[in-house]
C-alpha cells in the first residue's frame, strides 16, 4: 500500500497524559500537513512541513502540540497533558509542491485514515 | 476559521438522479478542491479547479468555479447508493497549499 498511513487508528487516553500520533506520506511528496476534525465539521489546518521544515502553525496548535518531520520523511504530533478538548480526529496529509517558470504548483493533498482521539 | 460554505447541508436524492452541491468562499483562492468522506474510505480527494479555470469533468463529476462570485458546484451525474457519502469544498489561498474546508454536505443516496 503506497498511500498515507497512520498510526495508532484509535488513541483512548485519560487528561493530563501525553500522546503521540505517527504519520508515514507517500515517499515522494515534499509537504506534509496535520489537520484536526470534530464531529460535523470539516478538518481544520494546525501545521504544515516542506520536507523537514515546519513553515506554519495554525493558533489551534497551542503550546501543548508539538510536531515534528525528522530527515522530511515521517512525522509526529505530540499533545501534552491532554484535554478533553482534544478529543477529535487527527489527519494526516501529504503533497507535492512543483516550481514551473513564474508559477508555483500545487496538487491535491492525499489522506491518511486519521488517528482518532478520545480523552476520558 | 472556514472559509468555505457549502449548500445544502443535507441532500437525500434517489439512485439514478443528479446531485448538486454549492459552495461559497471568502477571499481569493488560488485554487478550490472537492472531497468525499466517508467512514470506509476516510477523506479522499475528487477533483481540483485552479483559479483560471471555470469547469472541469471527471468521470461523472462536474465541478465548475465562478470567483466572481466566490462559489463552486460539484455535480454527481446518474448517483449510485455508493456516493452516499459527505462532501467537502476547500480552497487553497496561498503558497502553504494548506487546505481550508468548509462544514460539509451530506448526500444519502436511496437505492
Amino acid at each position: 500500500d503506497t498511500g498515507v498511513s497512520q498510526n495508532p487508528r484509535h488513541k483512548i487516553t485519560k487528561r493530563g497524559q501525553n500522546v503521540t500520533f505517527r504519520c508515514d506520506p507517500i515517499s515522494e511528496h515534499n509537504r506534509l500537513y496535520w489537520y484536526r476534525q470534530t464531529l460535523g465539521q470539516g478538518p481544520e489546518f494546525l501545521t504544515y512541513f516542506q520536507n523537514e521544515a515546519q513553515l506554519e502553525k495554525s493558533r489551534l496548535l497551542s503550546d501543548r502540540f508539538s510536531a515534528e518531520r525528522p530527515k522530511g520523511s515521517f512525522s509526529t504530533l505530540e499533545i501534552q497533558r491532554t484535554e478533553q478538548g482534544d478529543s477529535a480526529m487527527y489527519l494526516c496529509a501529504s503533497s507535492t509542491l512543483r516550481f514551473r517558470t513564474g508559477q508555483v504548483l500545487t496538487y491535491e493533498q492525499y489522506f491518511g485514515p486519521g488517528t482518532r482521539l478520545t480523552v476520558t | 476559521s472556514q472559509q468555505g460554505e457549502e449548500d445544502p447541508q443535507a441532500l437525500s436524492i434517489q439512485e439514478g438522479e443528479n446531485a448538486t452541491m454549492n459552495c461559497s468562499y471568502k477571499t481569493s483562492i488560488n485554487n478550490l478542491q472537492w472531497y468525499r468522506q466517508n467512514s470506509g474510505r476516510g477523506l479522499v480527494h475528487l477533483i481540483l479547479i485552479r483559479s483560471n479555470e471555470r469547469e472541469k469533468h471527471s468521470g461523472r463529476l462536474r465541478v465548475t468555479l465562478d470567483t466572481s462570485k466566490k462559489s463552486s458546484s460539484l455535480l454527481i451525474t446518474a448517483s449510485r447508493a455508493a456516493d452516499t457519502a459527505s462532501y467537502f469544498c476547500a480552497t487553497v489561498t496561498g503558497a502553504n497549499s494548506k487546505l481550508t474546508f468548509g462544514k460539509g454536505i451530506t448526500l444519502s443516496v436511496r437505492p
